[in-house]
């Protein structure tokens, strides 16, 4: 099915540990974008890539590293978690025509 | 200061009503975004506006440029709109979301 998938739905991790959300979209969209949404803030973006092997910083980026190797996919990574990255983590990517295919999100917990 | 406030936070309605949400943004935009967050989580993309007006089934959204300011309206309310409505602006390559209105229409 076309569409914007999120690997892993859920995640606890330790405080220092690391890891890495997976974004993958089968539409040949040239724009992805990772979100972070917390309690009473809205979305915010970390970082958005407008290509295969472009990336950018958005609102949030520091404590994050992304990278879009293949077209298909855009990795967001956190080296060394910490409580405050305790959030819920949503990949989207852009239609031609403008609007956006979301993931399902990625509830992380961070302890 | 948000660049994206929406009103009200909460709403709740009878089902059957008629339904306002507004928006209203502080930045110059290329274009805005209504999304909808269903309770499980999962967001969906329902417009996207530059001007003027767009309708699709009982969803209608609305833009005035001018006073900075959108609606999303919802005629004949069911209980399976029951979700947070967010408002989203697109000023260059910077994205800016409102923190969600969310609806419970209630039987």
């Amino acid at each position: 099915n076309a569409g914007v998938t999120q690997t892993p739905k859920f995640r606890v991790l330790k405080t220092g540990q690391s890891m890495t959300l997976l974004c993958a979209q089968d539409m040949n969209h040239e724009y992805m974008y990772w979100y972070r949404q917390d309690p009473g803030m809205g979305l915010r973006l970390i970082h958005y890539s407008v290509g295969e092997g472009t990336t950018a910083k958005g609102e949030v980026p520091d404590g994050y590293n992304v990278s879009r190797l293949k077209k298909q996919n855009f990795l967001l990574g956190l080296e060394s978690a910490a409580p405050s990255q305790t959030s819920v983590y949503f990949c989207a990517s852009r239609r031609p025509e403008g609007g956006y295919t979301f993931g399902s999100g990625t509830r992380l917990t961070v302890v | 200061k948000n660049e994206v406030e929406q009103s009200p936070q909460n709403l709740t309605a009878q089902e059957g009503e008629f339904i306002t949400i507004n928006c209203s943004y502080s930045v110059g935009i290329s274009a805005l975004h209504w999304l909808q967050q269903h309770p499980g989580g999962g967001i969906v993309s329902l417009f996207m506006l530059s001007s003027g007006k767009k309708k699709h089934g009982r969803l209608i959204a609305t833009i005035n440029i001018q006073e900075k300011h959108s609606s999303l309206h919802i005629t004949a309310s069911h209980p399976r709109d029951s979700a947070v409505y967010i408002c989203a602006v697109r000023s260059g390559n910077q994205f800016y979301f409102g923190t969600g209105t969310s609806l419970t229409v209630i039987p």
